[in-house]
């Protein structure tokens, strides 16, 4: 079963404006990792952030985190064609023990130029 | 540094025939995991390996499905006989232990007719 449920199932934007998608999931959890799969491709990490973390950023990337509501979101800054790709978050050490993951079920992002 | 490799990236089969994939994870990834992902959804975890050692397989078809992972370094996965619903991309991952980030191969994609 898929713990995580991304919000929108699909997103159409042009080059330079911001994407901005969401997680949600339902049990507790050590970490939230968020990953892009382009069409035909293996998954690429793209951020992971912890339990006690709630913003961070990476280059174009920022991610937040609210445990009390158990959501995620991914914001991408100034989009280009080149991000067009499937987005998926995915939760880390849910119920404890290891980093297994659970994945949702992806937002699919267009960018057109 | 080399990824994930998987082989074959493509392969069709009649329904009932044996089938079998093959994933080569990063040099000294001493955790490796396969996946199946069905069309327009997340990754499912079907199997982890510490080292040669399958320590979940608890999402396992135990029926058809069989992996092994002799040596800790490269494994391969079996289906057999492969049904219709079995059609999906089969995604092999790989991690250092304790290291929650884990690296894709480009998976195999299954067609079973």
């Amino acid at each position: 079963s898929q713990q995580g449920e991304e919000d929108p199932q699909a997103l159409s934007i042009q080059e330079g404006e911001n994407a901005t998608m969401n997680c949600s999931y339902k049990t507790s959890i050590n970490n939230l990792q968020w990953y892009r799969q382009n069409s035909g491709r293996g998954l690429v990490h793209l951020i992971l952030i912890r339990s006690n973390e709630r913003e961070k950023h990476s280059g174009r990337l920022r991610v937040t985190l609210d445990t009390s509501k158990k959501s995620s979101s991914l914001l991408i800054t100034a989009s280009r064609a080149a991000d067009t790709a499937s987005y998926f978050c995915a939760t880390g050490g849910v119920g404890g023990g290891y980093n297994k993951l659970i994945f949702g079920a992806g937002t699919r992002l267009a960018v057109h130029p | 540094e080399a990824g994930v490799v998987q082989s074959p990236r493509y392969k069709i089969i009649e329904k009932k025939q044996p089938v079998a994939f093959w994933c080569n994870p990063i040099s000294g990834h001493n955790t490796l995991y396969w996946y199946l992902q069905n069309l327009g959804q997340g990754p499912e975890l079907l199997i982890r390996y510490e080292n040669e050692e399958a320590v979940d397989d608890s999402q396992l078809p135990k029926d058809r499905f069989s992996a092994e992972r002799l040596k800790g370094v490269d494994s391969t996965l079996k289906i057999q006989p492969a049904e219709l619903g079995d059609s999906a991309v089969y995604l092999c991952a790989s991690s250092l232990m304790g290291i929650d980030e884990q690296f894709f191969g480009p998976g195999t994609r299954l067609t079973v007719l």
